[in-house]
């Protein structure tokens, strides 16, 4: 029963580099999700996917994107790494939308320096 | 914007006493909202949620209570246990696919 898995752990990137953060679940969940945590902050919404073939912008996406070709995965991609993505990074996913509780992952701890 | 607000980054109480995390919200659209608890190096885990239709819910140890004329929740636990010692989020939805977090209060359940 593995829920949500995220990998990597953890990653140090160097500025302008790239990178997907892998997030697969087993639950058959048609809404899946990506935050970002900030020290003393909230989760703020990256992006998220009603199903396989259809992802749409959070409150934060500039700078990131995704797609999901199977219900299972939904992989987050940086491209040309900026401090300012320093943060950890959760993807969550959900059967339904409104008051259905997330199931989120460990999360990925990423540091761009 | 921050719509929903967590005013308390720190709270510590003894076991077996009453634990109350507050919350506030600004969206009078929101129509459920969620708290979570958060362990160290681990995810949010989904705890409890409540419908906007209704002003409490209860589940076991945990209740949430609801005003939504003072845009206003709360989470009691009783009685509280070091093991709820965990950073708790208040979340807030309007039936979107956009939730919404606040800041997380430290809950600190002292033996």
């Amino acid at each position: 029963n593995a829920g949500v898995t995220q990998t990597p752990k953890f990653r140090i990137l160097k500025i302008g580099q790239s990178m997907t953060l892998q997030c697969t679940q087993d639950m058959n969940h048609n809404y899946m999700y990506w935050y970002r945590q900030d020290p003393g902050m909230g989760l703020k919404l990256i992006y998220y996917s009603v199903g396989a073939g259809i992802t749409d912008k959070g409150e934060v996406p500039n700078g990131y994107n995704v797609s999901r070709s199977t219900t299972e995965d939904f992989p987050l991609r940086l491209e040309l790494a900026a401090p300012s993505q320093t943060s950890v990074y959760f993807c969550a996913s959900s059967p339904d939308r409104g008051g259905y509780g997330y199931t989120f992952g460990s999360g990925t701890r990423l540091t761009v320096v | 914007d921050q719509q929903v607000k967590q005013n308390s980054p720190s709270l510590s109480v003894q076991e077996g006493r009453i634990s109350i995390l507050n919350c506030d919200y600004t969206n009078s659209m929101f129509d459920y909202f969620l708290w979570y608890k958060k362990y160290p190096a681990e995810g949010p885990t989904f705890l409890i949620s409540i419908s906007s239709i209704k002003d409490k819910n209860e589940d076991g140890r945990f209740t949430v209570f609801l005003n939504k004329s003072a845009k206003h929740l709360s989470l009691h636990i009783v009685p509280s246990q070091p093991g709820d010692s965990a950073v708790y989020f208040c979340a807030a939805s309007n039936n979107n696919n956009d939730m919404r977090f606040g800041a997380g209060t430290r809950l600190t359940v002292k033996p």
